[in-house]
């Protein structure tokens, strides 16, 4: 079955640093990824549209300056939390939508703490 | 934009008995509508779907039901076991490939 997985699936940081996620379809071209943030114990909120070759559009109230997302292949997309500060500390879930099928999939989470 | 309305919160059933879930949604121009199953610190998984041109699907213990009149969709879970324990979310999407708009979640706990 199509595989998304996600890099790494857990970091700490320092407040002020920059993270990098990476999410990857294993087995797939996947021409739309999309990035979801989920807090303890609530649901996912999507925070962006990932398409391969173009800017990513952002769901409102979603800062994209300090959320850079880049989808430079059809089988990689990345996440960059810049500045993090502790209220960026969440689980952060990508999904990969499969060309030739149109299913989507999700990846496992990246867990991200900021002291 | 669309709004997904879950019901209940947490929900904890006797093992063997059902448990259902429900579901509303308000963007008549939903057409997809998948259940997620999410275990504590993974990614949600994709458990039954689906779609505005059907009324039910089942699929072994799990069963959903859809009424688009209403906007009305719900997830039938019978002869539940321990590994149900999990948290469910309904969502729904215009069509599979797009974004997803989640319901705030159900946590169902499975009691011995």
């Amino acid at each position: 079955g199509a595989v998304v997985s996600q890099h790494p699936s857990w970091v700490i940081c320092k407040s002020g640093t920059s993270v990098k996620i990476e999410c990857r379809s294993l087995d797939f071209q996947a021409t739309t990824m999309f990035w979801y943030r989920q807090f303890p114990k609530q649901s996912l909120m999507l925070m962006a549209t990932s398409n391969e070759g173009s800017k990513a559009t952002y769901e409102q109230g979603v800062e994209k300056d300090k959320f850079l997302i880049n989808h430079a292949s059809l089988t990689l997309s990345t996440l960059t939390v810049t500045s993090a500060h502790p209220e960026d500390s969440s689980f952060y879930i990508c999904s990969a939508v499969e060309a030739s099928s149109h299913e989507q999939f999700f990846g496992p989470g990246t867990r991200l703490t900021v002291l | 934009g669309e709004n997904v309305e879950q019901h209940p919160s947490t929900l904890s059933v006797q093992e063997g008995d059902s448990a259902v879930i429900k579901c509303t949604y308000s963007d008549s121009a939903s057409n997809y509508f998948p259940w997620y199953k999410q275990e504590l610190g993974k990614g949600p998984q994709l458990i039954i779907d689906i779609r505005s041109n059907v009324g039910e699907k089942k699929d072994q213990r799990i069963a959903v039901t859809l009424n688009k009149t209403a906007k009305h969709f719900s997830l039938h879970i019978t002869e539940t076991q321990p590994e149900d324990s999990a948290v469910y979310f309904c969502a729904a999407q215009m069509n599979r490939d797009d974004k997803i708009i989640f319901g705030k979640g159900t946590r169902l706990h499975i009691l011995p």
